[in-house]
């Protein structure tokens, strides 16, 4: 089975509103998770990570939430700009240290800024 | 802004030949890693490289896929008998530490 998925595959909101992006692991031992963003044509874009000692991470108009007990992922995207549209990836790395190494990317979940 | 580089962006190759497929990492980066996205599919590991050797890999890098740093500056992926189902878009990336960079990708079309 899927060891990391997400639990919409499209999001619509209103430019300006904010933008909640959700992620379920299935692996407990993952000590390390990524948020990346993947324009149409283009690589994926590192967001923000979190490691498992952490529930909180905050970066710039972003904060990943990590709730371990039942092993759910969020990114909020504060105040959305068109330029927030893409496709979002969560990544898990069930290995030591952070970087690519290893990691398993859920499906994706596809955000759609409406003007 | 630094980023990673890929050549070419669009590779059409024939069942059965050899491809390589290039990147130019992020030139203080130390790791080194290989990804491909098959159309309309996860992100999925191929292989992680760092000290001038390969540090992990997943089941899809079999003895078809093997890597290379020929120069201190180039990172490739050679696959030697291209299949059908290795039609996909292939990204590199490079990372120091934590935060990875990824490349724009190539595109590979095994015909």
């Amino acid at each position: 089975g899927e060891s990391v998925g997400l639990h919409l595959p499209t999001l619509s909101v209103q430019e300006g509103d904010n933008s909640i992006i959700n992620c379920a692991y299935s692996n407990s031992a993952s000590d390390y998770f990524i948020w990346y963003k993947q324009e149409s044509g283009k690589g994926p874009q590192f967001i923000i990570d979190i490691r498992s000692n952490m529930d909180k991470r905050q970066g710039q108009r972003v904060t990943v939430l990590l709730n371990k007990t039942v092993k759910h992922l969020s990114l909020q995207i504060a105040a959305t700009q068109p330029g927030d549209s893409a496709v979002y990836f969560c990544a898990e790395n069930m290995r030591s240290g952070g970087g690519a190494d290893g990691l398993t990317f859920g499906k994706g979940t596809h955000l759609i800024i409406q003007p | 802004e630094p980023e990673v580089t890929q050549t070419p962006s669009h590779q059409v190759t024939q069942m059965g030949q050899e491809v390589i497929l290039r990147c130019v990492p992020i030139s203080n980066h130390l790791y080194f890693y290989w990804y491909r996205q098959i159309l309309g599919q996860k992100v999925e590991f191929l292989v992680s490289f760092y000290n001038n050797e390969i540090s992990e890999k997943s089941e899809i890098f079999d003895d078809q896929f093997s890597v290379e740093r020929p120069d201190g500056s180039n990172f490739t992926l050679k696959i030697r008998s291209t299949k059908l189902e290795d039609s996909a878009m292939y990204f590199c990336a490079s990372s120091l530490i934590d935060e990875a960079f990824f490349g724009q990708g190539t595109r590979l079309t095994v015909v």
